[in-house]
């Protein structure tokens, strides 16, 4: 089973539009961490936000906010008036502490939402 | 400085070919990471050092090899690779392995298997 979802392949809008990216994770750690990331077409994966299991509270940052709802295991991110320069690959990701027995820092991926803005 | 640096960005090598990827940070990250990532896909995990220790080897094939010569520099070294190894291979810091910090990447080496 998929430990994050993001079921939104592919998004278009055009300039100035908002745009909401899903995510959806799966998780027993009562203790997790979830990630957005930016991949650009540059390819570096830029860090965007992080967020643990015990705090709800929706963040935003400049044009970014961040909805997390622990009754719906969902971590989506809303990008208002968007810009040319959002196109990008954005990964949401989980990191847990135990899986299947084995300590450490478990870090999943989810499999990209490619969004595209058009001007 | 707050970046990781990833040398060369860009690879061409055959497959009886020898090379390394580098992979540098001073951020006083303990831990560093090698992933590797195909075309319209997620990065998948190759390995894990913890204060210059191998932790965690994702069933990597030994054609792939890593090596932490310090905390601050990371290799891959590359021998007789296949054309589907063809990839961007992303390094990546955390302060520490059994945290939660989240990562810092490297822009990547964009590999190419001929």
């Amino acid at each position: 089973a998929q430990k994050v979802t993001q079921a939104q392949t592919e998004i278009s809008v055009v300039e100035k539009e908002d745009v909401t990216l899903d995510c959806v994770y799966e998780t027993r750690d009562t203790t997790y961490y979830l990630f957005w990331y930016k991949q650009p077409p540059s390819g570096e994966l830029v860090f965007l936000i992080r967020r643990n299991s015990f705090d709800e509270q929706n963040e935003i940052s400049g044009r970014y906010s961040w909805n997390f709802q622990k009754s719906t295991s969902s971590f989506n991110f809303t990008i208002t008036a968007s810009q040319v320069v959002d196109s990008a690959v954005y990964f949401c990701a989980l990191s847990e502490w135990m899986n299947n027995g084995r300590a450490g820092n478990q870090f999943y991926f989810g499999t990209g939402t490619s969004l595209t803005v058009i001007p | 400085d707050t970046e990781v640096t990833q040398t060369p960005k860009h690879l061409v090598m055959g497959m009886t070919n020898k090379k390394s990827l580098k992979c540098e940070q001073h951020m006083g990250h303990r831990a560093m990471y090698w992933y590797k990532q195909k075309a319209k896909k997620p990065p998948e995990l190759m390995f894990v050092y913890s204060y210059e220790k191998l932790s965690i080897n994702e069933s990597v094939p030994s054609r792939f090899s890593p090596e932490c010569p310090n905390s601050s520099l990371l290799n891959l070294h590359l021998h007789a690779l296949q054309p589907e190894d063809s990839a961007l291979y992303l390094c990546a810091s955390s302060q520490e392995s059994g945290q939660n910090y989240g990562y810092t990447f490297g822009s990547g080496t964009r590999l190419t298997v001929v």
